[in-house]
């Protein structure tokens, strides 16, 4: 079965950076996309961005460009979103998700990662 | 970017009534590409529709969508007690892709 096991809680002090991981298993790796999404406490889904990770391509949302950066190792078949100089509103639950080609919505889940900013 | 406005943000309904959420586009959605999901308190979302219409593998069928251009819905034909949860919509037919701001749908 298709499942996304993400890297757990982090808590960061602002103006550091963190990497969350993402591993799949149950299908081919390479033959979809990776999808990153974020929520804070009691908000929406926030989308971030996309990671191909037969190509290496991303495209990522204009809020977040220049300080994320999404990458894979199709060798473990794993996803990585490190996301650069943290503020206290990037505290939220970082979710990854299997991305459908060319479209980008996601039919599978990781479980979430919470990050938590604070001095 | 296209914004997506869901209506209501709040919606108070009883097992077995019918529940209509609203998705409007900001501008039109390109080949319609609008999907929707379904998110539980400390779940991460589900998948229930993609393509305005076409849903998910293991979906029941009284969850339908359908719409057109900047107009969409989506519809609980007899809401069961596991139905109540917030709904998003999402467009995939434009980077970037957005989101919605949910629909709660409570037990009235």
């Amino acid at each position: 079965q298709v499942q996304l096991v993400q890297s757990g809680a982090e808590v960061k002090k602002p103006g550091a950076s963190v990497k969350v991981s993402c591993k799949a298993s149950g299908y081919t790796f390479s033959n979809y996309d990776i999808t990153w999404v974020r929520q804070a406490t009691g908000q929406g889904l926030e989308w971030m961005g996309w990671m191909n990770p037969n190509s290496g391509n991303t495209g990522y949302a204009p809020k977040f460009r220049g300080r994320v950066t999404m990458t894979g190792d199709a060798s473990i078949n794993t996803a990585y979103m490190e996301l650069s100089s943290l503020g206290s509103d990037d505290t939220a639950v970082y979710y990854c998700g299997r991305g459908i080609r060319n479209h980008l919505f996601s039919d599978y889940w990781g479980q979430g990662a919470l990050v938590t900013v604070s001095s | 970017e296209i914004v997506l406005t869901q209506s209501p943000g709040t919606l108070s309904l009883s097992p077995g009534e019918r529940a209509t959420l609203s998705c409007r586009a900001s501008e039109s959605v390109p080949n319609n590409y609008l999907a929707w999901y379904q998110q539980k308190p400390g779940q991460p979302p589900r998948l229930l529709i993609s393509g305005v219409s076409s849903r998910a593998a293991g979906i029941p069928d009284r969850f339908s969508g359908s719409g057109f251009g900047t107009d969409f819905t989506l519809t609980i034909s007899r809401l069961e007690p596991e139905d109540f949860a917030v709904y998003y919509c999402q467009q995939y037919g434009r980077a970037p892709r957005t989101f919605g701001q949910g629909t709660k749908l409570e037990i009235k």
